[in-house]
């Protein structure tokens, strides 16, 4: 069965600084996907990044870029340039039939 | 593209009642994912559909419990005889997953239907 852990369940950051959220997952799967949702307040989940397991090459969408360690089964997720609207509950999903960690809350201050 | 949509966006009901949501997917999506999450927690994968056919259930999901795909598009949830423990957020999902090679997709979440039951 699919693991993922999130060990940071609150963090805050002063806009335009960088955060770093850390994610570690488990699977027997040879070939993987992992992604990184964010919910806003809102709650509507909305995809921030994902990444390929085969893929060396750490994915980056703008500000968001990942930290892919598939040795350590680690999966980081880091914001620069922080947004008040980066304000949510990030998780850390992977899987066909997504098994989510259970989030870190990012709080974003001016 | 209009996005994953679902009805009701809340639902307030007394134990044993039954209810029902549905959930209207990204059009020409072929995956239709349900899934519940409850307060601090990350979603918990229930069912899925691939066009009609009902692939996996999770073992979350009791007899109460019942998903419908009737023609491949929007999809159904329904709970019968409500009990406490059902309160929570259902979320649907909806991906177009190719039928050769090996990519999953993205899936593509509706804003919920946030069930309390009373």
């Amino acid at each position: 069965a699919q693991t993922v852990t999130q060990s940071q369940p609150e963090m805050s950051v002063q806009e335009a600084e960088t955060v770093t959220l850390s994610c570690t997952y488990d699977t027997s799967e040879s070939n993987y996907y992992l992604f990184w949702y964010k919910q806003p307040p809102s709650r509507q989940m909305i995809l921030v990044i994902r990444q390929e397991a085969y893929k060396q090459q750490n994915a980056t969408e703008n500000r968001f870029s990942v930290n892919f360690q598939k040795a350590a089964k680690s999966f980081s997720l880091k914001i620069s340039d922080s947004q008040l609207g980066d304000t949510a509950m990030y998780f850390c999903a992977s899987g066909e039939k997504l098994v989510f960690g259970t989030g870190t809350r990012l709080l974003v201050s001016p | 593209d209009t996005g994953v949509s679902q009805d009701p966006r809340h639902k307030i009901t007394k134990r044993g009642q039954n209810v029902t949501f549905r959930c209207d997917p990204i059009s020409e999506h072929n995956r239709l994912y349900w899934y519940r999450q409850t307060l601090g927690q990350g979603p918990e994968f229930l069912t899925y559909f691939q066009n009609e056919a009902q692939l996996e259930k999770s073992r979350l999901l009791s007899d109460r419990f019942s998903a419908e795909r009737p023609k491949g598009s929007f999809s159904t949830l329904e709970i019968q005889r409500t009990e406490q423990g059902d309160s929570a957020m259902y979320l649907c999902a909806s991906s177009l997953e190719r039928v050769v090679g090996p990519i999953q997709e993205t899936q593509y979440f509706g804003p919920g239907t946030r069930l309390l039951v009373l």
